[in-house]
């Protein structure tokens, strides 16, 4: 399709594994970022990747978190030693350059046990 | 940091009624403001998007917004709610120059038969 397609759409884990979520981006978007919403809340940023740079870390919540885009397009957000708190919707969202709108995928809904 | 308000969590409307949803935004004038959609288990959808060429702005599904300088508002309108309205509605605004999106807190709309 030619929107933003993120993988797993859903995914359970134990305390303590490591996750990764997938997203793939509109076709020749420029930018790319990650948002983590609560159950109930808006989504919250986490970081933002001009291509393959990773320009933005700051909402990344601790150094368990991690993030890469190393072709400029597919991105993998990466969760390691994951905690109860790591539970949420992770977002992607894609635009043609900053200050364009972005265009998210349907989430990935982490539940960590 | 530029941040943004939505007053009242959760809205009731009955079918055909007017809906209003609010957002004010911080004292700085924004160089942009948005409204996103969010449906059951799935992302965000744009609505609609302000900029400074135009005060009123026009959406899909009949939403419109109006950016009030005075009233440091850009509250979402639509004249007669559809039971296809229900959803969680989101206020953003960039974070920083022009990268990651601040989201509301969101307002839950419910329409009534």
């Amino acid at each position: 399709g030619a929107g933003v397609s993120q993988s797993p759409r859903y995914k359970v884990a134990k305390r303590g594994q490591d996750v990764a979520l997938r997203c793939d981006p509109i076709s020749g978007h420029v930018s790319l970022f990650w948002y983590q919403q609560a159950l109930g809340q808006g989504p919250e940023f986490l970081t933002y990747f001009q291509n393959e740079a990773q320009l933005d870390k700051s909402g990344l919540p601790s150094d368990r978190f991690f993030a890469e885009r190393p072709e400029g397009s597919v991105s993998t957000l990466k969760i390691q030693r994951t905690q109860q708190e790591d539970s949420a919707v992770y977002l992607c969202a894609s635009s043609l350059h900053s200050h364009q709108p972005q265009h998210f995928g349907d989430g990935t809904r982490l539940s960590i046990l | 940091a530029q941040s943004v308000t939505q007053l009242g969590s959760h809205v009731s409307v009955s079918e055909g009624a007017l809906v209003l949803l609010r957002c004010n935004y911080s004292s700085s004038v924004p160089p942009y403001l948005f409204w996103y959609v969010q449906y059951p288990n799935q992302g965000l959808q744009l609505l609609l998007k302000y900029t400074s060429a135009a005060t009123l702005v026009k959406g899909i599904n009949g939403f419109e917004a109006e950016f009030k300088k005075s009233e440091t508002s850009f509250h979402l309108t639509k004249p007669s709610a559809h039971m296809s309205d229900a959803a969680e509605y989101f206020c953003a605004v960039p974070a920083n120059a022009g990268n990651m999106l601040t989201f509301g807190g969101g307002t839950r709309l419910m329409v009534k038969p």
